[in-house]
């Protein structure tokens, strides 16, 4: 069993949607971190999150501590928003636990 | 054993210095990366590289420069342009672009 679970693992939407990523992970974490990474492979950090939500843009991620479960929300998706994204549980100072990631595809 | 190794642990720079930050895996990976961590903040990727003699600029490539010359190493060289040096380096590598990457433990740089 991984330590990070993600789903779903595809997902196709229409241009405009409200899209939701799942992530649950089965460590002690110190912070979760939610990153998107570009078909040419960079990738970006979108998020840290150690309680609550946060919100940057059109992107939201919350996390449930004690359900150990977070959550990335992007609302009115566009198409500029397909990417992979992945779910990682930092679990010390450089311990990371990854998520399969989340192929987005956001049609026009 | 497999994985990846960062040298030194502990850095400390002068200001107007350069320096090098080593990274080495024996995974056999195609792909390496550099983030830097700050405190409270989320990974933040400096440069990677998909294969060897090739590499790109991630989102906050000035004031650093890297190499790779060989598949198992992609030093990191963190050059006196940087003006916020101070950070925790964590180099990582994946089979290829787009997979589960494997971090070091990681390299603190204190500036003096």
């Amino acid at each position: 069993k991984n330590e990070v679970e993600q789903s779903p693992q595809n997902l196709t939407a229409q241009e405009g949607e409200f899209i939701t990523i799942n992530c649950s992970y089965s460590v002690g974490i110190s912070a979760l971190h939610w990153l998107q990474q570009h078909p040419g492979g960079g990738i970006v950090s979108l998020f840290m999150l150690s309680s609550g939500k946060k919100k940057h843009g059109r992107l939201i991620a919350t996390i449930n501590i004690q359900e150990k479960h977070s959550s990335l929300h992007i609302t009115a998706s566009h198409p500029r928003d397909s990417a992979v994204y992945i779910c990682a549980a930092q679990v010390t100072g450089n311990q990371f636990y990854f998520g399969t990631g989340t192929s987005l595809t956001v049609i026009p | 054993d497999g994985g990846i190794t960062q040298s030194p642990k502990y850095l400390f720079r002068k200001e107007g210095q350069n320096v090098t930050l080593s990274c080495e895996q024996n995974l056999n990976h195609d792909a390496m990366y550099w983030y830097r961590q700050d405190p409270g903040q989320g990974l933040r990727l400096i440069y990677y590289s998909q294969i060897v003699n090739d590499f790109q600029k991630g989102d906050i490539a000035e004031g650093y420069s890297v190499s790779r010359e060989k598949k198992e190493s992609f030093p990191l060289t963190v050059t006196s342009a940087q003006k916020n040096p101070t950070a925790f380096y964590l180099c990582a590598s994946s089979v290829r672009v787009l997979e589960t990457q494997y971090f070091g433990p990681g390299t603190r740089l204190l500036v003096l």
